[in-house]
């Protein structure tokens, strides 16, 4: 799986949206976007995956570059809670040559503190 | 909203001594996995598990580790003689279709965490 750099911290302003990047510049053309994030040590929770597209659910809205080296993970009104580790992962999918690669690669991910 | 339970929640044990962890997937899940998280490391991949048999394993996986689906229901991690460097949170996950899927996401339990003293 290709490697991510994402920065060790970063801190938002309680209510303003939180724009956390992530270079993937090794990604290739099968390899998906996944964001996960972990509370304190509770288990990681996931957020949003994406391909190429950018994707929106309800809990974040993933942007993705055209050229797929980048991408960001935007939480739209930050709170307290929203406080955490956040993991962006890339990982292989939809060839069969990679059964038995299903395992997600954890790096060190962003430490978001949400200031209130 | 379906989740994957575990337990016990926390256990202490002795060196030496057998633990089994214990994971309830998600309903209709087909892959199983193991991950751990020693205190203030990364959270990393043990195991993953399909159709009754070990699909994937890491370096840290080594015969000192077991895991069964005993029923149609439960997915156990079983740590032989545990060692003082076994301490760590455990967590199982599930996905409800593997790496052929697009849609495939893995969903995490809230751990269990294991001390060895």
């Amino acid at each position: 799986d290709a490697k991510t750099t994402q920065p060790p911290s970063m801190d938002c302003a309680e209510g303003r949206a939180a724009n956390l990047p992530c270079n993937h510049s090794t990604i290739s053309g099968n390899e998906y976007v996944y964001w996960y994030r972990q509370i304190h040590s509770q288990g990681p929770q996931y957020i949003i995956h994406g391909l190429k597209n950018n994707e929106t659910n309800e809990m974040a809205s993933l942007i993705i570059t055209e050229d797929r080296k980048s991408s960001t993970l935007i939480l739209p009104h930050a709170t307290l809670r929203d406080t955490a580790v956040y993991y962006c992962i890339v990982r292989v999918q939809g060839a069969i040559s990679n059964f038995g690669n299903e395992k997600l690669t954890f790096g060190t991910g962003t430490r978001l503190t949400i200031i209130p | 909203e379906p989740e994957v339970t575990q337990t016990p929640s926390h256990q202490v044990t002795q060196m030496g001594q057998e633990v089994i962890l214990r994971c309830v997937p998600i309903s209709n899940h087909l892959y199983f996995y193991w991950y751990r998280q020693i205190l203030g490391q990364k959270v990393e991949f043990l195991v993953s598990f399909y159709n009754n048999e070990i699909s994937e394993k890491s370096e840290i996986f080594d015969d000192q580790f077991s895991v069964e689906r005993p029923d149609g229901s439960n997915f156990t991690l079983k740590i032989r003689s545990t060692k003082l460097e076994d301490s760590a949170m455990y967590f199982c996950a599930s996905s409800p279709t593997g790496p052929l899927d697009s849609g495939n996401t893995i969903y995490f339990g809230e751990g269990s965490w294991l001390t060895v003293v």
